[in-house]
């Protein structure tokens, strides 16, 4: 069974630009949540997704979005990059929503660079 | 917002030296404990899913304890391998999202 496909896997950015980051869930997953890794930070919930409508948002600005396809699969955004913005990006699937107790599988996440 | 604590930040012990590490959290809201494993260029692994006050899961050399009431939950390395060393994640849930610590940098010393 293939994992959690992440895509790009690295990228460099100018502030100001956009990014659009993609993530395939497992097979048979219908959550895929996201979140960022800052240094010296936990990793931050940035929105959750489950059969295509968002089911959580964490406490991120309006210039982070997302969303998510039929197959599951889902993207996120980010307009107007600030170089705070500098992340690993960390995409993670279930079979149920978060508030159920099944396990996160992530993928090895995109890593974003703003200069 | 759910301020999640683990202690300590990092560790060095040598090959065969037994550690644990502790994860603090909020007893309010609790739903359930998750446990994950980090190994630098790789994804997070889950180890354990807790739920119950009490609960004591273990995996080979791992195991961990819950306590919902005081708001903490212990993993426990035995014998620590060179192979353990990695970033350990607590991550309580709500009921509505996890809430990932900062983690424990664990290296082993052959």
């Amino acid at each position: 069974k293939a994992g959690v496909t992440q895509t790009p896997r690295y990228l460099i950015k100018t502030r100001g630009q956009q990014v659009t980051l993609s993530c395939s869930p497992i097979s048979g997953h219908r959550s895929v949540s996201w979140y960022q890794q800052t240094p010296g930070q936990g990793l931050q919930f940035l929105f959750e997704y489950f059969s295509e409508t968002q089911r959580n948002k964490g406490n991120f600005p309006g210039r982070f979005s997302g969303r998510q396809f039929s197959n599951s699969r889902s993207e996120m955004n980010v307009s107007t990059l600030e170089l705070g913005d500098s992340a690993l990006y960390l995409c993670a699937s279930s079979e149920s929503p978060q508030a159920q107790t099944g396990e996160l599988f992530f993928g090895e996440g995109s890593r974003l660079t703003v200069l | 917002i759910l301020n999640v604590e683990q202690s300590p930040q990092s560790l060095h012990v040598q090959e065969g030296d037994s550690t644990n590490f502790t994860c603090s959290f909020p007893s309010s809201n609790f739903y359930a404990l998750h446990w994950y494993r980090w190994e630098t260029a790789k994804s997070p692994e889950a180890l354990f899913v807790m739920t119950l006050n009490g609960d004591e899961k273990k995996k080979g050399r791992i195991s961990a304890t819950l306590n919902t009431k005081e708001g903490y939950s212990y993993l426990y390395i035995k014998g620590s391998q060179p192979e353990d060393s990695a970033t350990y994640l607590c991550a309580p849930n709500t009921g509505n999202q996890f809430y990932f610590g900062t983690g424990t940098s664990l290296t082993v010393i052959p």
